[in-house]
This record gives structure tokens, C-alpha cells and sequence, in this order.
């Protein structure tokens, strides 16, 4: 079967760090996606990882680990603009590449 | 990146009506657009993925004949909301991409910016 596992909710102060994590199980896996959501609006892209290891960019950072089903999005330096949904996607090449989502994380960054 | 964009943004309906929701990529051609309902605070649901000049796949416990899928040509996908209830009122939302291009990296999904439906 095909799930994944994110927690619903995380508050943290502005210029900390916080990480989400994400866990997931899948075949046919094709790369692990986060996005951020603001509230009424699109997601938009913020890192792919398809190998293990940590991707940065920036105050964000991607981490995974394929053989564990395991992933976290890290932000440093956080600021009142972070606070939104943040998804976790996999991409299964099984089913035409399509994006299963996490239930999403909503951050609240307080001042 | 790829921009997408969805008209209209927001639709308000009376309980009965179709509604149709277009999908376009505006600066590349879209093999593949899928269409997603997301219910407020929940995430992004995946109703059915489509493939340019084929039929919708469709998701389990989506019904193909209420909400009818097209993808008549490689920048629009148009959704149609078949006699729209009150429990259909939700955010649409599509995506497109290109698989195997080299332009898109990682069969990178872009997201038009939504359509609120509601119904009345």
C-alpha cells in the first residue's frame, strides 16, 4: 500500500529553526517533493529529493533517507512570512509519475 | 518555472448547474495535467490525472461522470463540476507537466492558482 505521515501542526519563533518530518511507504518511489501552501492559494515548489542525503537551498533544507521512508524539511532563520502549510509529496513512476500527498503541516511562527 | 494558470478563480453556482474549470500552461506543453480538490485544512486530494488526447484516469472514489475531464490539446485541460451539489464546494486545483522533459526537472508538477467553487 501507499501512505505517508506528517504532522498536523508546529509552532516555532521567528529566527529559529524547526523541522518537519515526513514518513512514507511506497513502490515504484520517484523522488520526494515539499511544497509550501499559503492560505487560499497554490502550492509552490521548495526541494526534490530522489537520493539520500541533505539538499540546501538557501533557509531551506531537504533531507532523505529512501531506506528508512524518511524525510524532514528544514527552515532556519524563521520569519513571520514561513507561517503556512508545508506538503510532503512522493512521486510513484508506477502511476504516471502522479504526486501522493501528506496531509500537510501547518507552521505558526510566532514573534 | 512553468506558469499555469486556471480560470475563473472563484465560482459561486446554484445547486444543479455544471461548472466548467479551465487548466492552461501558458510557456510549455503539458503531456500530463492533474486535477486536485483540496476541503479546508485538509490536503491536496488527487482526483484524476490526464493525459493529452486520451481518457482521465480517474481516482478511486472519484466519479468519472460528475466531474468530466478533457484534455483536448497540449496546454488546456478543462474540468466540468456535472450538476454541482453543495458538498461539491471546495478549492480546485490542477497541475501540469511534461514527463521526460528536459526542461522540467524531476517531472516537476506546476500548480494553477486554484478555483474556489461553491455551491449554493
Amino acid at each position: 500500500g501507499q501512505n505517508i505521515d506528517q504532522p498536523t501542526e508546529m509552532t516555532a519563533t521567528e529566527g529559529a529553526i524547526v523541522q518537519i518530518n515526513c514518513t512514507y511507504q511506497t513502490s515504484g518511489f520517484n523522488g520526494l517533493f515539499w511544497y509550501q501552501q499559503h492560505a487560499g492559494e497554490a502550492p509552490t515548489f521548495l526541494s526534490y529529493n530522489v537520493l539520500d542525503g541533505l539538499e540546501e537551498k538557501g533557509r531551506f533544507s531537504s533531507f532523505l533517507s529512501r531506506s528508512k521512508g524518511y524525510s524532514y524539511l528544514l527552515l532556519k532563520e524563521l520569519q513571520m512570512k514561513d507561517s503556512a502549510s508545508y506538503l510532503c509529496a512522493f512521486s510513484n513512476m508506477d502511476s504516471s509519475y502522479k504526486l501522493i500527498f501528506g496531509s500537510g503541516t501547518r507552521l505558526l511562527v510566532r514573534p | 518555472g512553468a506558469v499555469v494558470s486556471q480560470h475563473p478563480s472563484w465560482v459561486i453556482c446554484k445547486s444543479g448547474t455544471s461548472v466548467k474549470i479551465e487548466c492552461r500552461s501558458l510557456d510549455f506543453q503539458a503531456t500530463t495535467m492533474f486535477w486536485y480538490r483540496q476541503f479546508p485544512k485538509q490536503s491536496l486530494m488527487l482526483m484524476a490525472t490526464s493525459n493529452e488526447g486520451s481518457k482521465a484516469t480517474y481516482e478511486q472514489g472519484v466519479e468519472k461522470d460528475k466531474f468530466l475531464i478533457n484534455h483536448a490539446s497540449l496546454t488546456l485541460s478543462t474540468l466540468t463540476v456535472t450538476s454541482a451539489h453543495p458538498e461539491d464546494s471546495s478549492f480546485y486545483i490542477c497541475s501540469a507537466t511534461t514527463l521526460g522533459s528536459r526542461r522540467l526537472k524531476y517531472n516537476e508538477q506546476f500548480f494553477g492558482p486554484g478555483t474556489r467553487l461553491t455551491v449554493l
